[in-house]
Parts: C-alpha cells; structure tokens; sequence
C-alpha cells in the first residue's frame, strides 16, 4: 500500500515546548516537503528536500527545523521561536522537479497542531 | 515572483450545472499548470496537468484550459455532483523549482 504517512493528525503542545511531526513515504520519491496551511490561505512552503541529508529552506522556515537521515522519512520540528505555530501543517513528496514526464506532489493527510 | 490568484469568494452553484474555478498567474508564463482538490482536514490530492502546448485536457467530467497569452487557467467541472464540493488550487513552478499555491477557490455543490 503505497502513500505519504503524518503522524500524529492531531497535536496539542503548551507554549514553550518544541514538537516534532513525523512524515514518511514509500513512493521513492528523492524530493519531500512540509507546507504550513492556515485558514482561508494556500500553502506556505516550509524546508523542502532533494537529497538525503540535505534541505533547503521555504519562504517561512523561522522557527522551524527538519531532518533527512532516509530517503523514506523526513520530520519537521517546530521549535518553541515559532511565534504562531498553530496550523495545519502537510507534507508532500515528488519526483524531483524536472527529473520525470510529471512532477506532481503527492500529501499526506496532515497533522493538526494546536498550541494552548 | 511568481504569484497564483485564484477567487477567494466562494463558489455556489446547482447539482448539475457547469463549475467554472479561475486561475491567474503574474509574470512568467510556466511550462505546465497543476489543479489540485482538498477536502476539509485532508490534504491536497491531485487532479489534472496541463502543459503550455495544451490548450485543452479532459478527464471525465473535468475539463483545463491553459491560456499563456491571458495567463490564466480555467478549471470546469461539468455535470456537478454535491461529491465535487471541496476546495480547488492550482499550482506552478517558478524558476527556483518550487511548487507555488493559489489560496484555493472553494467549490458548494447544493442538491
């Protein structure tokens, strides 16, 4: 059964505390990426990879840190300097961009993170 | 930069009737356009490409126009079903190779 994998879908953290969000594919799929999504807005481009051990940031990366030790997994962290962290946040993988007839992202089914 | 704008008003038609979603990009004209679908609390899940050559792709009921020189995408659903309901972005690359969003047309089907 192949797919991109969130856990958890939902997340409460206290103010103050650093939480990770999990992503996993077994699409083998070299690019992954982690999206933040507010209400009534598109998709914010957080860190974006292409390689293993190796990540680039988005347009909104502050506060934010990623990890790429397997092709299959690439977790997000959100640090407590993340001064609104509370989003829906998505992860997607592709082909990388230019490599194959189509370069569509495939999400996962996000996690819901709340800060009380 | 690139920027993706798509209508933030919310889209309310008829069981049956003809959709229409509009997609408008500044600048550049990119090599292909996305469509996506997103379902409240899911994540996106993609629908249909259309390359600049293409002025027109169908899949079922869904039909993509890609015009370069109004640099818009028009994005209908035909036959509408209350099932269609759900919110609709498009999507291109810009010339650093990331994928950019629009903010989403959402799209009520009523019976």
């Amino acid at each position: 059964d192949g797919g991109i994998t969130q856990s958890p879908k939902y997340l409460f953290r206290k103010e103050g505390q650093n939480v990770t969000l999990s992503c996993e594919q077994n699409l083998n799929h070299d690019a992954m990426y982690w999206y933040r999504q507010d209400p009534g807005q598109g998709l914010r481009l957080i860190y974006y990879s292409q390689i293993v051990n190796d990540f680039q940031k988005g347009d909104i990366a502050e506060g934010y840190s990623v990890s790429r030790e397997k092709k299959e997994s690439f977790p997000l962290t959100v640090t407590s300097a993340q001064k609104n962290p509370t989003a829906f946040y998505l992860c997607a993988s592709s082909f990388i961009p230019g490599t194959a007839y189509t370069d569509t992202q495939y999400f996962g089914p996000g996690t819901r993170l709340t800060v009380l | 930069s690139q920027k993706i704008e798509q209508n933030s008003e919310a889209l309310n038609i008829q069981e049956g009737k003809t959709a229409t979603l509009t997609c408008n990009y500044t600048n550049y004209s990119p090599a292909y356009l996305q469509w996506y679908r997103q379902d409240p609390g899911r994540g996106p899940v993609f629908l249909l490409l259309i390359r600049e050559n293409e002025k027109e792709k169908r899949k079922e009921r869904l039909k993509v126009t890609f015009d370069t020189t109004l640099k818009q995408s028009l994005f209908h659903i035909t036959a509408s079903q209350p099932a269609d309901s759900a919110t609709y972005l498009c999507a291109v690359y810009n010339q650093g190779g990331k994928l950019i969003f629009g903010q989403g047309t959402e799209l009520s089907v009523k019976p």
